[in-house]
């Protein structure tokens, strides 16, 4: 069955240190991997996402992602929060082989950036 | 520009009322989607468009009836909703082809079905 997994329901993380959010799935095939982000009272905004080519992806706000297939795992990372990047993160991914376009979702990470 | 617009923002209703929601996308995008979100919860999938052609219904209860006039424009139309249909609807777009897959995202429509 295909799945995605964030292991953490909140992360806390002092503003301008470095800061992960974590994301494992597990799919069939090969893997369309993507994050979003989603502030308070508003729709989901695409970060960032890997398709093919390097395993480093960089994304909108100063985010990256290193896409790991022997781990199956997609961390989203950045050098230095801000306290502005305080939201909820969901990671998805997607079957290249499905032909439904669908992205199985995981549970979301609060991230909290503390000044 | 990668915007998808929804209106209205908000709206609430009785369990009587017929209305319906909007979604608007002028990227040119293949498909489209509904999806219906609960508080700090990840989306979950209505409803997705091809080419103008609903090719995924998730056994939605038929209150909620989806339609697609063209390629730019996606309703859902909404009827008899119970209210624990409240929550927020959110429409999206992908342009699926040339490594473009990801969805892009409404602002949401925050129903509240009293």
């Amino acid at each position: 069955a295909q799945s995605v997994a964030q292991p953490e329901d909140q992360v806390n993380v002092a503003e301008g240190n470095p800061l992960t959010v974590k994301c494992t799935y597990s799919v069939s095939g090969n893997p369309y991997l993507f994050w979003y982000v989603q502030y308070p009272n508003r729709g989901l905004q695409f970060l960032l996402k890997y398709i093919t080519g390097d395993n480093l992806v960089k994304g909108s706000y100063g985010f990256e992602a290193e896409f790991n297939k022997s781990q199956t795992s997609f961390h989203l990372k950045k050098p230095s929060a801000l306290v502005s990047d305080s939201a909820l993160y969901f990671c998805a991914v997607r079957d290249i082989e499905d032909s439904n376009y669908q992205l199985i979702w995981g549970a979301g990470t609060k991230l909290i950036i503390k000044p | 520009d990668t915007e998808v617009t929804q209106t209205p923002k908000h709206l609430v209703m009785g369990m009587t009322n017929k209305k319906s929601l909007k979604c608007e996308q002028h990227m040119g995008h293949r498909a489209m989607y509904w999806y219906k979100q609960k508080a700090k919860k990840p989306p979950e999938l209505m409803f997705v468009y091809s080419y103008e052609k609903l090719s995924i219904n998730e056994s939605v209860p038929s209150r909620f009836s989806p339609e697609c006039p063209n390629s730019s424009l996606l309703n859902l139309h909404l009827h008899a909703l119970q209210p624990e249909d409240s929550a927020l609807y959110l429409c999206a777009s992908s342009q699926e082809g040339q490594g473009a897959y990801e969805q892009y995202f409404g602002p949401g429509t925050r129903l509240t079905v009293t």
